[in-house]
């Protein structure tokens, strides 16, 4: 049972170009999030979904775009990446929703040159 | 949406002594009041969360009051060890918002 797993951990952008962060939970859970942790922020929730096919937004999901195909996939994609967007992004998921545990990935350290 | 606020930024306490972190919400709908923490370079870790119906909880050396009518919550770490240093998130949720809001955090030095 590998619990939330994030890929890549560390990640070099420039300016306008696109990636996207992969995100898997082997847990059959329901509920899943990504947050991105700035400094003196906490963490702001970008999109989360509540099932399979079942997106929506969170705090701030400008720039970001999610798709939920599977139980087990969710992965947040940068359209054009900027320098805003440099920060360290956490995927996290729980059984059922948000009156539960987060299970939190190791996280994504994305610079923006 | 719901706003969350916690205070202190920075909390440096001798080793043995107690810490307190507070944190106020604003949306009397929310009922669920989780406690997470990061240690440098990790992932946040869920240490003690609460429940609206709940007053108080407690675990070993931590703890947890909430006041629902002044919309305040707490974490109370008694006989703090140097490996309590770490940063600490309060956060508020109700289930139908289907979103978790996270305090700022709360950095806790423990001086051996």
């Amino acid at each position: 049972n590998a619990g939330v797993t994030q890929t890549p951990k560390f990640q070099v952008l420039k300016t306008g170009q696109s990636m996207t962060l992969q995100c898997a939970q082997d847990m059959n859970h329901e509920y899943m999030s990504w947050y991105r942790q700035d400094p003196g922020m906490g963490l702001r929730l970008i999109h989360y979904s509540v099932g399979a096919g079942i997106t929506d937004q969170g705090e701030v999901p400008n720039g970001y775009n999610v798709s939920r195909s599977t139980t087990e996939d969710f992965p947040l994609r940068l359209l054009s990446a900027a320098p805003s967007q440099t920060s360290v992004y956490f995927c996290a998921s729980s059984y059922r929703g948000t009156n539960e545990k987060l299970f939190f990935g190791s996280g994504t350290q994305l610079s923006v040159l | 949406g719901e706003n969350v606020e916690q205070h202190p930024s920075t909390l440096s306490v001798q080793e043995g002594d107690s810490a307190v972190i507070k944190c106020t919400y604003s949306d009397s709908a929310s009922n669920y009041f989780p406690w997470y923490k990061q240690e440098l370079g990790k992932r946040p870790q869920l240490i003690i969360d609460i429940r609206s119906n709940v007053g108080e909880k407690k675990d070993q050396r931590i703890a947890v009051t909430l006041n629902k009518t002044a919309k305040h919550f707490s974490l109370h770490i008694t006989e703090t060890q140097p490996e309590d240093s770490a940063v600490y998130f309060c956060a508020a949720s109700f289930n139908n918002f289907n979103k978790f809001y996270f305090g700022s955090g709360t950095k806790l030095n423990v001086k051996p």
